[in-house]
Formats: C-alpha cells, structure tokens, sequence
C-alpha cells in the first residue's frame, strides 16, 4: 500500500537553481496539493488540483508551478530557488466527493529543501 | 478569513495525564473541522473530524467536540501515553478546495 510517495527526501539547492519535488498516488484521488511546513507557521497551501488538468494556486504560490497531465502525478516545480523556500513540503491528496474534497487528507512522509 | 488558533506549545505532561489542547476558528458558514497529528520524520495523518455544531470525533481515545457558540474544537484525552508524544495540527476545511491549519503544538509525555 504506497499511499502518497514524494521523492526526494532531501534536498539542498543554491540560489537561483530550479528543480522538481515529485508526488504520485495510487488511490485513485482526484483532489491533489502541496503544503510547505515552516516552523510556528503551521502548514500553508501552495498549490492544489481538483483533477487532471486543473490546477489553482494557494495561500503561498509565488515562485512555484504545478501540473497535473494525470491522476497520480502532481510534480511541484521550484522555477529559480531563494533562501526564503527552505522548508518541509507535503504533498496531500483526498477524495472528493461531488466535486468537493472531504478534508481527510492523506500526506507523503515530506521532502526537506535548503536553498543556500 | 478563515483561520484557526491553537494554544502554544510546548506541552509537556506525565504519562496517564489529562491532557486538552485548545483550538479556537474563524470561519463563515458551517466549516468541517479535523485534528490532524504528526509523529516523527512523518508526515500529517487524519485524527479525528466533525463535520457539524455538536458533533464529537473520537479515536485512539481522543476526543473533541464542535462547538458553535464558542468557536472551538478542543482535542481532550484522558489519560496520555509516551506513544502520544507528537505534533498535533487544528485545521478547519469549508465549501471550497482548502483545508487551513493551526500553528500546530508539540506533545511531549514523560514516562
């Protein structure tokens, strides 16, 4: 049973390189987002997607772009990275229900980005 | 907006302690409100939910009760365990796409 899988794990970046954090899921959700978890900040949205090809962006989605050509992908791209995108990202995705996402989320174990 | 207020952590207790952490919302309309927890190097899992005003989650012997008329949606357990030790995030979800979450609070439980 994968769940929600990310990769990589880790990863460290200099100022101004691009890179793609991946998440696939394998049941079936048609509901897909990405988080970033900052310490005392809790746990903002980015980006989210109802479905395939359709994409909207979050409470934070300056400097990062996302698609979704599938139902299990939901690649989240860091097009020039700064110092400010340090941080744990998740990856999540949900049922829906008539259109609507449940709330129950499922998560990937995280990847943990440093930008220096 | 929509928002939700957890009480500061962190919280250390003694195993079999009480515990209540406190979650406050703001929120228009009728929002579904969820405890999610977090236990090391891992990532958020689904603890609880409700869905209405008066409505109770439960599980793993937590509990919390949506309450309207004070805005908030406590998580209570009665007697903790070191395998309790974990970050625990509020988060409130409504009508549309989002599911906004607490601040989180640290749980630590000393045998």
């Amino acid at each position: 049973n994968a769940g929600v899988t990310q990769t990589p794990k880790f990863q460290v970046l200099k100022t101004g390189q691009s890179m793609t954090l991946q998440c696939a899921q394998d049941m079936n959700h048609e509901y897909m987002s990405w988080y970033r978890q900052d310490p005392g900040m809790g746990l903002r949205l980015i980006h989210y997607s109802v479905g395939a090809g359709i994409t909207d962006q979050g409470e934070v989605p300056n400097g990062y772009n996302v698609s979704r050509s599938t139902t299990e992908d939901f690649p989240l791209r860091l097009l020039s990275a700064a110092p400010s995108q340090t941080s744990v990202y998740f990856c999540a995705s949900s049922y829906s229900t008539w259109g609507r996402n449940t709330g129950e989320l499922f998560f990937g174990e995280g990847s943990r980005l440093t930008v220096l | 907006g929509n928002s939700v207020t957890q009480m500061e952590g962190p919280v250390t207790l003694s195993e079999e302690a009480f515990l209540t952490i406190n979650c406050t919302y703001t929120a228009t309309g009728y929002p579904s409100l969820f405890w999610y927890v977090q236990y090391p190097g891992e990532g958020l899992q689904l603890l609880l939910k409700a869905t209405k005003a008066d409505d109770k989650g439960s599980n793993k012997g937590f509990e919390a009760t949506y309450r309207k008329e004070t805005t908030s949606f406590h998580l209570e357990k009665g007697s903790v365990q070191v395998s309790d030790s974990a970050v625990y995030f509020c988060a409130l979800s409504w009508g549309a796409q989002k599911l906004v979450f607490g601040q989180g609070t640290r749980l630590t439980i000393n045998p």
